[in-house]
């Protein structure tokens, strides 16, 4: 059983491109969770998703960003028109349906030039 | 809204001595508190969590936790620390299991001969 599948790795992307990031959970996990850590800060919450769902999304930045999971697929998170200060580390966590264990990706290290 | 406190950005401790990584945090009840350690490029990793019972949780790795409520702290202990423990301790609370984690900023744990 692969654990969390973040790709790309690492992103790198000149100023008002658009940056999508891919998450695939665990298998028989339908929960996904992502995160955002700036340099030398601890994670923050973004958004929390289930199939075709988002349940809380409180932490997105209210323009450029956006999540999806689709029923089919791993879950994107878009930003559009990037800035520098997008430039941080993407975390993905997924857990199953019944509340235990979420596990994290590797994280997608973001490089706005 | 809740938040987490870890007062030490870095630490630093010979092999084989104790370790003790202080963590505080602000919330209206109990929440679900947790350790994640991250070594360099890689994602997080559990170490430990309290839900409820014991105050004093058991981990992976020999790490340790114990709950104070009279002082809402939630410090991580490991009586001798490896040099494999090397590396970045976030501290994390969250409302409803592991959904929409709130972390620390994180304690960097350098480890000398």
């Amino acid at each position: 059983n692969a654990g969390v599948m973040q790709n790309p790795r690492h992103l790198v992307r000149r100023r008002g491109q658009e940056a999508r990031l891919r998450c695939s959970p665990m298998k028989g996990h339908s929960h996904v969770y992502w995160y955002r850590q700036l340099p030398e800060e601890g994670l923050k919450f973004m958004v929390y998703l289930q199939k075709e769902n988002i349940i809380d999304e409180s932490g997105m930045p209210k323009e450029r960003f956006s999540a999806e999971f689709p029923k089919e697929g791993p879950s994107i998170l878009r930003i559009q028109q990037v800035v520098r200060g997008d430039s941080a580390a993407y975390f993905c966590a997924s857990s199953p349906p019944t509340g235990a264990e979420a596990f994290f990706g590797q994280g997608t290290r973001l490089t706005v030039v | 809204a809740q938040s987490v406190t870890q007062p030490d950005i870095h630490i630093t401790v010979s092999e084989g001595a104790s370790l003790e990584l202080r963590c505080n945090y602000s919330y209206g009840a109990t929440p679900y508190l947790f350790w994640y350690v991250q070594s360099p490029g890689q994602g997080l990793q559990l170490l430990l969590k309290y839900f409820s019972g014991d105050t004093l949780v058991q981990g992976i790795k020999g790490f340790e936790a114990e709950f104070k409520r009279s002082q809402s702290s939630f410090n991580l202990r490991k009586p001798s620390v490896h040099w494999s423990d090397a590396a970045e301790y976030f501290c994390a609370v969250g409302l409803s299991g592991y959904s929409t984690l709130t972390f620390g900023k994180g304690t960097m744990l350098l480890v000398s001969p």
